[in-house]
């Protein structure tokens, strides 16, 4: 099994620019979930979908748009991208909630020039 | 407000002893705590999880401790190997919304030959 996949790994974008980062996962989860890390700050969570067709925002929201698109793909949408955006991007699943714990992607570290 | 926070940002150890790694946190109304290790380049993974009504949880080689009354939780890793170098993080899901993972700024740890 693959388990939650993510494209690009790499990007570089310039301000002002957008971009789609993509998730998907095969493991027949409910709930799909954006993260962001920053050094010395953890994970925050920047939005989640409890379910297909939902979604909700999480802490750092602002600059930042999700689209959950079927039960398998949630994409992160930087609609006018800034340097404060540069940042590893974290996307992760669950069968329902926490609870049941997080399968994390392994990261698209963007970075915003 | 709910936050998740580590005692120390790292943490030395030689190989073969045991390894403490300290956390506390604020929200007294969480119910549900749970350990990741991330290694360099990758994503979070589980590692061992704990509920409120417990106070300890064993694992292969590592056990959590969860101390209520002072809001603190510890991950012992026994007999530290080189492969156990990584960032730790607490993470919490707090009562009032069981999607939600809030993690803290985590702990690097360098386990010495």
């Amino acid at each position: 099994n693959a388990g939650v996949t993510q494209t690009p790994k790499f990007q570089v974008l310039k301000t002002g620019q957008s971009m789609t980062l993509q998730c998907a996962q095969d493991m027949n989860h409910n709930s799909m979930y954006w993260y962001r890390q920053d050094p010395g700050m953890g994970l925050r969570l920047i939005y989640y979908s409890a379910s297909e067709g939902t979604t909700d925002k999480g802490e750092v929201p602002n600059g930042y748009n999700v689209s959950r698109l079927n039960k398998r793909e949630f994409s992160l949408r930087l609609e006018s991208a800034a340097p404060s955006q540069t940042s590893v991007y974290f996307c992760a699943s669950s069968k329902v909630t926490a609870t049941y714990g997080y399968t994390f992607g392994s990261g698209t570290r963007l970075t915003v020039v | 407000g709910e936050s998740v926070g580590l005692h120390l940002p790292t943490l030395s150890v030689q190989e073969g002893d045991n390894s403490i790694i300290n956390c506390a946190y604020s929200n007294s109304a969480s119910d549900y705590f749970i350990w990741y290790k991330q290694e360099s380049g990758k994503g979070p993974q589980f590692i061992i999880d704990i509920r409120s009504n417990m106070d300890k949880r064993q694992g292969q080689r590592v056990t959590v401790l969860l101390n209520k009354t002072v809001k603190h939780l510890s991950l012992q890793i026994a007999a530290t190997q080189p492969g156990d170098s990584a960032v730790y993080f607490c993470a919490e899901i707090p009562l009032s919304n069981d999607y939600k993972l809030s993690f803290g700024a985590g702990t690097t740890v360098t386990v010495r030959a």
